[in-house]
């Protein structure tokens, strides 16, 4: 069966300090993979997707960045952080968004 | 613009009470499913539904399509304290990508015992 793992569960970091959550999925090939971030309690923003290795989507412009060095590895990544950017960031992925997402259990960042 | 409504936002009933959240669209969707988000955990796909007043089940919950596609609901018979969540609905928009997933703000539901 199929698994995605994310990790740290949560990070408190610094204002200006770097960032790198990682995502792995085991049990399938080739997924389609996805960053998202969600505000306190409510809906998900799309930050990244990626279809294949070195592939990477943004959706929005920000301070973050996502690479994709393995087929069932995904990074987000951060050169500063900024106040804004805290958040609960949650990965998941896909054959197919058709039939629905598998999410991992989510990074709970802080900035301070 | 939101693309996905979902209603209400938050919901607060005693347990064993009914209670029917929903989703709504003017645009067509190829597929639509509801995922229940517990606190500090990513969400979990509860159904998806593809065809137009299609109508599942999972115990005690009712999910329907509606028939022309853009709009969906979720009913809880006997609401219990362990349903207690954040209810996602998402889906993917008609002509659109099959990749990317559209997602409701949520509903946010308590029931206390």
């Amino acid at each position: 069966s199929q698994t995605i793992h994310q990790w740290p569960a949560t990070l408190v970091q610094p204002v200006g300090s770097p960032l790198s959550l990682e995502c792995t999925v085991e049990g399938t090939s080739n997924p389609n993979l996805y960053w998202y971030r969600q505000a306190a309690g409510r809906g998900l923003q799309l930050l990244f997707y990626s279809v294949g290795i070195g592939q990477i989507s943004s959706e929005v412009p920000q301070n973050l960045s996502a690479s994709r060095p393995q087929d069932r590895q995904f990074i987000l990544s951060s050169k500063k952080l900024l106040l804004s950017d805290s958040g609960f960031y949650l990965c998941a992925w896909s054959r197919t968004g058709y039939y629905g997402y598998t999410f991992g259990s989510g990074t709970r960042l802080t900035v301070v | 613009t939101q693309l996905l409504e979902q209603s209400p936002q938050f919901l607060s009933i005693q347990e064993g009470e009914n209670l029917t959240v929903y989703c709504n669209s003017s645009s067509v969707f190829s597929s639509l499913q509801w995922y229940r988000q517990e606190p500090g955990e990513g969400p979990v796909l509860l159904v998806t539904v593809v065809t137009g007043g299609e109508v599942k089940k999972l115990k005690r919950l009712t999910f329907q399509f509606g028939d022309a596609r853009k709009d969906s609901s979720l009913h809880i018979t006997a609401a219990q304290p362990g349903d207690t969540g954040l209810y996602l609905c998402a889906g993917v928009r008609y002509g659109g990508s099959q990749g990317n997933l559209i997602f409701g703000k949520g509903t946010k539901l308590s029931v206390k015992p």
